[in-house]
């Protein structure tokens, strides 16, 4: 059964500071990764979504990388500013047929402080 | 403009009663789904349904019911036989097949037991 784990669980940086989220999953068969992000007491909002085929994903001063091989994800933030202070989740779909069930870790709650 | 909406917000439920939760979408999305999300932890899949009158249990099914009559909506009722129903629960949709879109979510509906 695929296993999702997010290093680590919370993370506390100062503003402009550039950081790095870890996510590891036990089964590499994956079809793709997703990132979301989660407000508190909001919905997901995904950021990226990197097919497996890819290495990197960009959007703006997000960047996720993927390597299948070793079960890693990192998603990378660039010149944090207090705005990006949310739990940050990593999903991986495991197919059954046409629909895609998501397994998720915990999460990373981040804070960037002023 | 599209999305996912889940009402109510909150939600409080008496011993011994069923509750339902709404989600309706209007991305013309084939597969839907429903979480559970506890403090601290990842999503979990409670069931999830890949077309209009067919669902399949999730991760944690059991108290929980669903039906999917209509393509934009995807009803969760809580049951009295679910004991522990306090969480976060949040609807999704997705294209449903094999692709590389990402899962949408919506803003979620807290559940409390009075």
């Amino acid at each position: 059964k695929q296993e999702v784990t997010q290093i680590p669980a919370a993370l506390s940086v100062p503003e402009g500071e550039n950081l790095v989220l870890n996510c590891s999953f036990t089964d590499s068969a994956i079809y793709n990764l997703q990132w979301f992000r989660q407000d508190p007491g909001k919905g997901l909002t995904s950021l990226l979504l990197i097919q497996s085929s890819q290495r990197e994903q960009t959007s703006g001063r997000l960047n996720a990388s993927l390597d299948k091989s070793s079960g890693r994800s990192t998603l990378y933030i660039a010149a944090s500013q207090p705005g990006d202070s949310a739990t940050y989740l990593c999903a991986v779909p495991i197919s059954s047929g046409s629909a895609r069930q998501l397994t998720f870790g915990s999460g990373t709650q981040l804070t960037v402080l002023p | 403009d599209g999305g996912i909406t889940q009402s109510p917000k909150y939600l409080f439920r008496k011993e011994g009663q069923n509750v339902t939760l709404s989600c309706e979408q209007n991305l013309n999305h084939d597969a839907m789904y429903w979480y559970r999300q506890d403090p601290g932890q990842g999503l979990r899949l409670i069931y999830y349904s890949q077309i209009v009158n067919d669902f399949q249990k999730g991760d944690i099914a059991e108290g929980y019911s669903v039906s999917r009559e209509k393509k934009e909506s995807f009803p969760l009722t809580v049951t009295s036989a679910q004991k522990n129903p306090t969480a976060f629960y949040l609807c999704a949709s997705d294209m449903g097949q094999i692709s590389n879109q990402p899962q949408h979510f919506g803003d979620g509906t807290r559940l409390s037991i009075l």
